[in-house]
């Protein structure tokens, strides 16, 4: 069975500053990942994916991701947080068998200081 | 393209009611999913169509609940004598195919209150 785990369900950090938020997943066969993101009352918006054609996955809003095989994670990255970005973020796992349902990690809520 | 939208937005209701969400996927969308996105917590499959079929069912969905997709367009889920726990965000996601690491497209959400 699929699984997420995101690392800190709050994390707060300066405008400006670097985020980094944190994803490990437990699959069984080579996984595809996504990160969503969700802001106040809306639906989720995708913000990138990795399907194996490149390791380090580039998305919207200056996000990127790194696929790490090693280490099963796909943790999410900003070098200049923007009080924008304050939202929730997930995390998501589906295989590639053809079971298409998502499997989500709980979330982790950034907070953005100005 | 309109994206994916769900109606109502919002509903209230009493325990023991019935309650029906509305989702018209993007147009030509071959595949439609529900998820149920309790306080705190991600989004947990409840089930999906490929056209009008219902393609599979999660566990979490008991006996009181139903979905529809009749003509492979909007889909309709439907929550029987409903009870607090139901209490929940209802996300409507679809996709054009449904092949594997395809994007999901997501509605913005029905939020039920059973009081």
């Amino acid at each position: 069975a699929q699984s997420v785990t995101q690392l800190g369900s709050h994390v707060s950090v300066s405008e400006g500053a670097l985020v980094l938020l944190r994803c490990n997943y437990s699959s069984s066969v080579p996984p595809y990942l996504f990160w969503y993101v969700q802001y106040p009352n809306q639906g989720l918006q995708l913000l990138l994916k990795y399907t194996s054609a490149a390791t380090l996955v580039k998305g919207i809003n200056g996000f990127e991701a790194e696929f790490k095989k090693s280490e099963t994670s796909f943790h999410l990255t900003k070098p200049s947080a923007h009080m924008s970005d304050a939202a929730e973020y997930f995390c998501a796992v589906s295989d590639r068998m053809g079971n298409t349902p998502l499997v989500f990690g709980k979330g982790t809520r950034l907070s953005v200081i100005a | 393209d309109t994206g994916v939208s769900q109606n109502p937005r919002h509903k209230i209701t009493k325990r023991g009611q019935n309650v029906t969400f509305r989702c018209d996927p993007i147009s030509e969308h071959n595949r439609l999913y529900w998820y149920r996105q309790t306080l705190g917590q991600g989004p947990e499959f409840l089930t999906y169509f490929q056209n009008e079929a219902q393609l599979e069912k999660s566990r979490l969905l008991s006996d009181r609940f139903s979905a529809e997709r009749p003509k492979g367009s909007f889909s309709t889920l439907e929550i029987q004598r409903t009870e607090q726990g139901d209490s929940a965000m209802y996300l409507c996601a679809s996709s054009a195919t449904g092949a594997p690491g395809e994007t999901q497209y997501f509605g913005p959400g029905t939020r039920l209150l059973v009081l």
